[in-house]
């Protein structure tokens, strides 16, 4: 149980266009979902957190018009990188919240989603 | 706000024993996790603590202090696939989410 998905793997794209990646909780609903970012041999870094049928709640320093977020549903978010340049370049996970059965309050990784801006 | 800290690197050898410790300053404190992620990976859940004491699970076990902000994670017989970075988390219940802390690299030689 606990499974959480992820769509793309990885993804190569030109500078200025538009990016989005899926993260599905397979086996629960999760109330809340979570965007992070990671550079190599950083520490994770929260973009925002998401809850199902509200607006997201972005950290400070992340522009929300530049990473566009939705969570439509209690098993599907998405998160778009509009018009990604190259220091867009990292590595996305996403990580969901709900009743998975496991302790309260776990979150859950999806297998994040490498992207490389050129 | 929250502060958590962890050693950045630990080296260890293979069949050893290994603890990580992670101290934290929260406000609505509601539960503490141990995440593992290999190089390139994400994170994936290892332990929850949200009452004082030791929780065993295998050759992992993670204990907690509330009252000193503390924690540490202690990995038995180690194995070379246990080379990873570990990573605290804390759960608030005011914010709604959980504080990383920025893991500490484990490297586990022969």
């Amino acid at each position: 149980g606990a499974v959480v998905s992820q769509h793309p793997s990885w993804v190569i794209c030109k500078s200025g266009t538009s990016v989005k990646i899926e993260c599905r909780s397979l086996d629960f609903q999760a109330t809340t979902m979570f965007w992070y970012r990671q550079f190599p041999k950083q520490s994770l870094m929260l973009m925002a957190t998401s809850n199902e049928g509200s607006k997201a709640t972005y950290e400070q320093g992340v522009e929300k018009d530049k990473f566009l977020i939705n969570h439509a549903s209690l098993t599907l978010s998405t998160l778009t990188v509009t018009s990604a340049h190259p220091e867009d370049s990292s590595f996305y996970i996403c990580s969901a919240r709900g009743l998975a059965g496991g302790p309260q309050n776990t979150q859950y990784f999806g297998p994040g989603t490498r992207l490389t801006v050129l | 706000g929250q502060n958590i800290d962890q050693p950045t690197e630990m080296t260890a050898t293979e069949g050893a024993i290994v603890q990580i410790n992670c101290t934290y300053q929260t406000s609505g404190f509601n539960g503490l996790f141990w995440y593992q992620q290999h190089a390139g990976e994400a994170p994936t859940f290892l332990s929850y603590n949200v009452l004082d004491g030791l929780e065993e699970k295998g050759r992992f076990s993670s204990f907690l202090s509330r009252s000193k902000g503390y924690s540490y994670l202690l990995l038995k017989e180690l194995q070379m696939k246990d080379s990873a970075s570990y990573l605290c988390a804390v759960s608030n219940a005011n914010a709604g989410k959980s504080t990383f802390g920025d893991g500490t690299t484990l490297t586990v030689k022969p």
